[in-house]
């Protein structure tokens, strides 16, 4: 069966400091790999999503950037972090030939358990 | 460009009563549609997803959705409520079709009251 793992699962990180997080998949390959943030009252706002190693799609312009070394293997870096950057962060997987009636990906996602970041 | 509007940010509601949670979409084309529950401090979980064939979709923990497509509504539903579906529950769409991305809405929590 597939698994997601994300890590570090708490992080305190001084304003300026680096940032790394870290989500592997297991059990399956080629996945669509996805960095969602979530902040309160706001829901989950797509960073960067993955359709393979090497291909990084940004969502939104930040001070963060995204990594995909493996096929399994999505990062989240940060290079100064920001006050702004707290939040709790999500990584997400979806099959990306999943078939559905229509043959295309289902669009499902399946989350890690978070990594809840905290700048000071 | 899709999105997803919850009109509830928090949804009070007694033990064993019937709760609804309401979500809204805006595409130009046809989507796919889900709800997650988040429990505190952890991921998102499937709860349930249209996409295509009955408009009614049973999911798990006995809750279950409408698609509704000249509303463009999916609204949650649950007959009778236990304490343990306390949570936060998103709304999601995507386009499908290979189209990568899923937006979420704002989220609704549900605290039951015993």
């Amino acid at each position: 069966s597939q698994t997601i793992h994300q890590w570090p699962a708490t992080l305190v990180q001084p304003v300026g400091s680096p940032l790394s997080l870290e989500c592997t998949v297991e059990g399956t390959s080629n996945p669509n790999l996805y960095w969602y943030r979530q902040a309160a009252g706001r829901g989950l706002q797509l960073l960067f999503y993955s359709v393979g190693i090497g291909q990084i799609s940004s969502e939104v312009p930040q001070n963060l950037s995204a990594s995909r070394p493996q096929d399994r293997q999505f990062i989240l870096s940060s290079k100064k972090l920001l006050l702004s950057d707290s939040g709790f962060y999500l990584c997400a997987w979806s099959v990306l030939r999943a078939r559905d009636l229509s043959g295309a990906n289902t669009g499902e996602l399946f989350f890690g358990e978070g990594s809840r970041l905290t700048v000071l | 460009a899709q999105s997803v509007t919850q009109l509830d940010s928090q949804v009070p509601v007694f033990e064993e009563a019937p709760v609804e949670l309401r979500c809204n979409y805006s595409s130009s084309v046809s989507v796919y549609l889900f709800w997650y529950v988040q429990y505190p401090n952890q991921g998102l979980q499937l709860l349930l997803k249209y996409l295509s064939g009955s408009t009614l979709v049973k999911g798990i923990n006995g809750f279950e959705a409408e698609f509704n497509k000249s509303q463009t509504s999916f609204h949650l539903r649950k007959p009778s409520v236990h304490i343990s579906d306390t949570a936060e529950y998103f709304c999601a769409v995507t386009r499908g079709r290979g189209y990568q991305k899923v937006t979420f809405g704002t989220g609704t929590k549900l605290q039951v009251i015993p």
